[in-house]
């Protein structure tokens, strides 16, 4: 089946810090990546997403690359803010099941700061 | 306009009742899923509505779980003779539409259902 393996955390960074949070899946079909974050007392979101491979998905200074040859899509961010701090979940979705349900890494609560 | 909604925000029952927790997607939204967030399982999704077609349920844990979305919109989860494993967040997310679109899930603020 289908599943996703991110970094777990906690990960502690000083602001203006560099980021990297790993992500690495096991499809069985073409599935497309996303990005979902929550921020603290928020519901969750879609950060980014890519839906083929070498696409880069970016958005808020966030970016990630679709590897198909690596299976992996990790999330990074050059300059992190202390308003980034929050959970950050990898998913991917397969259409091969029928529908476009998420299959979600157990995320990461990403701390930053001043 | 309006988000996905969820009520009751949290929910408190003894273990044996039954508990009802409903979703309101977005208007126009075919696609609805519920997924379950808990500290042992992570995310996990439960079922899937797409327009009238027959729900995907793969993703229900037990029997004691099932739910229904009435004309097309508002959707019931049930959760029947709860257990304190089924203390979760239950998450509800609506899109545009299923297969073949890769539209964004919107998610509801979340149902935090406590078994004592």
């Amino acid at each position: 089946g289908n599943s996703v393996t991110q970094m777990e955390g906690p990960v502690t960074l000083s602001e203006e810090a560099f980021l990297t949070i790993n992500c690495t899946y096991t499809a069985t079909g073409y599935p497309s990546l996303f990005w979902y974050v929550q921020y603290p007392g928020e519901g969750l979101q879609l950060l980014l997403k890519a839906t083929k491979a070498d696409d880069k998905g970016s958005n808020k200074g966030f970016e990630a690359t679709y590897r198909k040859e690596t299976t992996s899509f990790h999330l990074e961010k050059g300059s992190v803010q202390v308003s980034d701090s929050a959970v950050y979940f990898c998913a991917l979705s397969d259409q091969n099941f029928g529908n476009e349900k998420l299959t979600f890494g157990t995320g990461t609560r990403l701390t930053i700061i001043p | 306009g309006a988000g996905v909604s969820q009520s009751p925000s949290n929910k408190v029952t003894e273990k044996g009742k039954d508990v009802e927790l409903r979703c309101d997607p977005i208007s126009g939204h075919t696609a609805l899923y519920w997924y379950r967030q808990s500290l042992g399982q992570g995310l996990e999704f439960l079922i899937y509505f797409q327009g009238n077609s027959a729900p995907d349920k793969s993703g229900l844990p037990s029997d004691r779980f099932s739910a229904e979305r009435t004309g097309g919109s508002v959707s019931t989860l049930t959760i029947q003779r709860t257990q304190q494993e089924d203390s979760a967040v239950y998450l509800c997310a609506s899109s545009l539409a299923g297969t073949g679109t890769n539209n964004e899930q919107f998610f509801g603020p979340g149902t935090r259902l406590t078994v004592l």
